[in-house]
């Protein structure tokens, strides 16, 4: 993997339903991994920083997890509601840089 | 305050105009950054200011003219650019910068720009 990837590009959940979607990255030159979450005409909001392989980390009902060797993240919301529907972005910065390097992200709709 | 506030929302100019896109933010932050989005394509960083000096160009034309007055404001300011230029420009703060991977980048809403 040469860039940051997000799949799926776009995803519809039934209100109620858990989801995940995936952030893959070059595991070389990776330090950091973050997560936005992003609804239309808003600020992207900052969700998860997260370094270390193995680490978990959890907001509310969403959570995510980072596997550093293998390159991915996984994005976890349980019991969605209407306004999870946002689109959620990762980004990766190397160590010693602040440059975040995006996903084209992911589009979430929640269907009431 | 956790926001950064981000003026105009929208902007349409020629191509010989010159205008300027403004960004503040009261969080105390002393790295400020200039992003810009396409449409279905990802943010692509542009400047970073630490401590109102630049510190990283991303190679932006010089069209593109970044300017930092004060730890709370950063200017983009806009000159001669052309139609391929219209996108989403979004200004981010953060603690300190200076090569911190792991600081939280708060963003504003973003400046729609629209080049014809």
């Amino acid at each position: 993997i040469l860039n940051v990837e997000q799949s799926p590009q776009s995803l519809h959940v039934q209100e109620g339903d858990s989801t995940n979607f995936t952030c893959s990255f070059p595991s070389s030159n990776f330090y950091a991994l973050h997560w936005y979450r992003w609804e239309t005409a808003k600020s992207p909001e900052a969700l998860f920083v997260m370094t270390l392989n193995g680490d978990e980390k959890k907001k509310g009902r969403i959570s995510a997890t980072l596997n550093t060797k293998e390159g991915y993240s996984y994005l976890y919301i349980k019991g969605s509601q209407p306004e999870d529907s946002a689109t959620y972005l990762c980004a990766t910065s190397p160590f010693g840089n602040e440059k975040l390097t995006f996903g084209t992200g992911t589009r979430l709709t929640i269907i009431p | 305050d956790t926001e950064v506030t981000q003026t105009p929302k929208h902007l349409v100019m020629g191509m010989t105009n010159k205008k300027s896109l403004k960004c503040e933010q009261h969080m105390g932050h002393r790295a400020m950054y200039w992003y810009k989005q396409k449409a279905k394509k990802p943010p692509e960083l542009m400047f970073v200011y630490s401590y109102e000096k630049l510190s990283i160009n991303e190679s932006v034309p010089s069209r593109f003219s970044p300017e930092c007055p004060n730890s709370s404001l950063l200017n983009l300011h806009l000159h001669a650019l052309q139609p391929e230029d219209s996108a989403l420009y979004l200004c981010a703060s953060s603690q300190i910068g200076r090569g911190r991977s792991t600081e939280t980048q708060y963003f504003g809403p973003g400046t729609r720009l629209l080049v014809l």
